[in-house]
C-alpha cells in the first residue's frame, strides 16, 4: 500500500510569488492534516480536513494560505503571496476516521524556502 | 498557552543500554500522548499511543510510561542499537481519533557503538 505522498519534495520561490504543495493522502483515508515545522521550532497543525469539508482551520496562519481538497482525495495548500517567515517544512498526514483510535500517518515533507 | 518540553539536548547513549527520553506538557489535558520517529528528511512515523487512563505500555523494546499527574511521559527504549539513532517526538492529542496532534519540539536520540 503506498503511503502518503507530497510534491514537490523541494520549493525555492522569490518573496511575494504563489507556492502551491500538493499532498496524496493514503486511499481512502477520510482525514487529511496540514503541519509545518519552521526552522528550530516543533511541528505545528495547520488544518484539518474530513473528506472535502476543512473541520479544524486553527492553526492557518493567515490568509494568505489556502488549503482545498476537492473530491475529498487529494489536497493542495497555496500561498500566496509568499514571505519569508513561510519557510519550513510542510508535512501532510491522513488517517483513516471512524471510531477509536486514529494513527496518522506523515508524508515526507514539502521543503520551502522563501528568499 | 499550552507547553511541551522534550529534552532539548540530544542524548548520546552506548549500544546495548536503554534510552530513556522525556516529555512534560503544561497548561493541557491530553487524552492520549503519542510517540514518534523522526528520520531526516522524513515525515514522523507513529510509534506508540498511551491513553490517559493506562500507566504503561510496551512494544517490542519500547515501552512508554504516562503520569498525568506530574505531566510527564517517559519514553524508553532497551536493548538500544544504532539503527534507533533518529530524533524522538511526543505528542498531544485530545481525542485519539481525527484530531490535531500537539508536538513536543524532539529529543534526537545517538546510539553509539
Amino acid at each position: 500500500e503506498a503511503g502518503v505522498t507530497q510534491f514537490p519534495s523541494h520549493s525555492v520561490i522569490e518573496k511575494g510569488q504563489t507556492v502551491t504543495l500538493r499532498c496524496d493522502p493514503i486511499s481512502g483515508h477520510d482525514n487529511l492534516y496540514w503541519y509545518r515545522r519552521v526552522m528550530g521550532k516543533e511541528i505545528k497543525f495547520l488544518l484539518h480536513f474530513v473528506k472535502e469539508s476543512k473541520q479544524d482551520e486553527s492553526g492557518m496562519p493567515n490568509n494568505r494560505f489556502l488549503a482545498e481538497r476537492t473530491g475529498g482525495t487529494y489536497s493542495t495548500l497555496k500561498v500566496q503571496p509568499a514571505e519569508l517567515e513561510d519557510s519550513g517544512v510542510y508535512f501532510c498526514a491522513s488517517s483513516h476516521g471512524g471510531a477509536g483510535t486514529d494513527t496518522q500517518y506523515f508524508g515526507p515533507g514539502t521543503r520551502l524556502t522563501v528568499l | 498557552s499550552q507547553k511541551i518540553e522534550q529534552n532539548s539536548e540530544a542524548l548520546n547513549i552506548q549500544e546495548g543500554k536503554t534510552a530513556t527520553l522525556t516529555c512534560n506538557y503544561t497548561n493541557y489535558s491530553p487524552a492520549y500522548l503519542q510517540w514518534y520517529r523522526q528520520d531526516p528528511g522524513r515525515g514522523p512515523v507513529f510509534l506508540l499511543l498511551i491513553r490517559e487512563n493506562e500507566k504503561e505500555k510496551r512494544k517490542e523494546r519500547l515501552k512508554v510510561t504516562f503520569d498525568t499527574t506530574l505531566k510527564q511521559s517517559l519514553f524508553h527504549i532497551t536493548a538500544s542499537q544504532p539503527a534507533d539513532s533518529a530524533t524522538y517526538l511526543c505528542a498531544l492529542d485530545r481525542t485519539g481519533g481525527g484530531n490535531k496532534l500537539t508536538f513536543g519540539t524532539g529529543t534526537q536520540l545517538k546510539v553509539e557503538l
